[in-house]
């Protein structure tokens, strides 16, 4: 399984931009990188995804360097809602789709 | 649509004393999880299944059982409740393309064992 590790919490503040970094060193050549956003008493949302380079959407955007060891996860102009935990998940088809999360990280934007 | 449905959002059981959480999803997806949560915790894996009939362990199987009769449904079953299962459970469903895989989550069950 491949797996991540990511910061446990950042602060940032109100139109910053939150950059969080996952490392997953081991990572399959058929694995996507996806991140999920989960707030408080709900279940994990869907953000983005991507296999390498840069992929932008309407939320985030997700730069993969070539090795696919590492990638970031970029939060434009953070508002009070962005508070959330933040999830790398690294897709592993091979274990029979058995995806796993890893503890996450806590973004707290301060007004 | 309704997405991935869980009942019932709270339940409070005693030791000892079973239940089934339920899950549907109306995407007709066909891989389904089941993950708990502690709390300030991340998720863990109770069990998965890619389609009706077949299922497999996570990564925290140990107190729980499942059955995939249908694309649709996939309940999990606590027996013998204990109060190291008292968490959020949150069942999820994806329709992967290879490795490609996007979770649709359910709000969640939060289950109290006293």
């Amino acid at each position: 399984l491949a797996k991540t590790t990511q910061p446990i919490s950042m602060d940032s503040y109100e139109g910053q931009e939150v950059n969080i970094t996952c490392s997953h060193n081991n990572i399959a050549t058929n694995d996507y990188i996806t991140w999920y956003q989960q707030f408080p008493s709900q279940g994990p949302r869907f953000i983005i995804q991507g296999y390498k380079t840069k992929v932008t959407n309407e939320v985030a955007s997700l730069f993969i360097p070539a090795d696919r060891k590492s990638s970031t996860l970029s939060l434009p102009r953070v508002s009070l809602s962005d508070t959330a935990v933040y999830y790398c998940l690294v897709g592993d088809a091979a274990a029979g789709n058995k995806l796993t999360f890893g503890g996450g990280t806590r973004v707290l934007v301060k007004p | 649509n309704a997405g991935v449905t869980q009942t019932p959002k709270f339940r409070i059981l005693k030791i000892g004393q079973s239940m089934t959480l339920q899950c549907t999803q109306d995407m007709n997806h066909n891989y389904m999880y089941w993950y708990r949560q502690d709390p300030g915790m991340g998720l863990k894996l109770i069990y998965y299944s890619v389609g009706a009939g077949i299922t497999d362990k996570g990564e925290v199987p140990n107190g729980y059982n499942v059955s995939r009769s249908t694309t649709e449904d996939f309940p999990l079953r606590l027996e013998l409740a204990a109060p190291s299962q008292t968490s959020v459970y949150f069942c999820a469903s994806s329709f992967p393309t290879g490795a490609n895989e996007k979770l649709f989550f359910g709000s969640g069950t939060q289950l109290s064992v006293l």
